[in-house]
């Protein structure tokens, strides 16, 4: 079975500072997917950045990039220029495979303060 | 182009009742996917449609049952309800068989069980 660890209940980051949030994971798939959701208050879950496994150039997308160790099975998120609006929920999600479903840690809640 | 569409926002039962939410997957997306988010939780996986069956189930009872249309829309159907079946149901949409690709969701239902 997955499961997926997010050690950080919660995080807070001044404005325009650089932000790191941690998680690891457990799988015994060899293909599969890492993904990084946000969930405002508002409550819909919005991609915020995918990672394939089997690449091992980390992705990025604009201020946000990650850092994959699949050896140790570890997908942190960073987010840098940290604005107001990146106040929310953060959930790392393993997903894909031969298992279509994606499995959901606990959450990271950040705070931005201005 | 439309995203996600879930219905209705909010819905509040009482235990024993029967209810039934409904989902319609973003445009071009054929497979549907069912999560139950508690409050202060990830979301748990509930069950998986493509092709109008199930494809894969998460850990929930067969109270929790699903249907999927022809026009991939979905429903999920939960019987004899309990309090603990408080909690935010999210439908996630995608298109099987392209690689690395990620689940959008919709904004949710709150069901609230008195």
């Amino acid at each position: 079975a997955q499961t997926v660890t997010q050690s950080q209940p919660e995080m807070s980051v001044q404005e325009a500072e650089t932000v790191t949030l941690s998680c690891t994971y457990d799988t015994s798939e060899s293909d599969y997917y890492l993904f990084w959701y946000k969930q405002p208050p508002s409550r819909q879950m919005i991609l915020v950045i995918r990672q394939e496994a089997y690449k091992q150039q980390n992705a990025t997308e604009n201020r946000f990039s990650v850092n994959f160790q699949k050896a140790a099975k570890s997908f942190s998120l960073k987010i840098s220029d940290s604005q107001l609006g990146d106040a929310a929920m953060y959930f790392c999600a393993p997903g894909g495979g031969s298992q279509g479903n994606l499995i959901f840690g606990k959450g990271t809640k950040l705070s931005v303060k201005p | 182009d439309a995203g996600v569409t879930q219905s209705p926002t909010h819905l509040i039962k009482t235990r024993g009742q029967q209810v039934t939410l409904r989902c319609s997957p973003k445009s071009g997306h054929d497979t549907v996917s069912w999560y139950q988010q508690a409050l202060g939780q990830g979301p748990q996986f509930i069950f998986q449609y493509y092709e109008e069956e199930e494809r894969q189930r998460g850990n929930f009872p067969d109270r929790f049952s699903g249907h999927q249309y022809p026009n991939y829309s979905s429903e999920l159907n939960v019987n004899a309800l309990l309090l603990g079946d408080s909690a935010l149901y999210l439908c996630a949409s995608s298109r099987t068989g392209v690689r690395n690709q990620p689940q959008h969701f919709g904004d949710g239902t709150r069901l609230s069980i008195l």
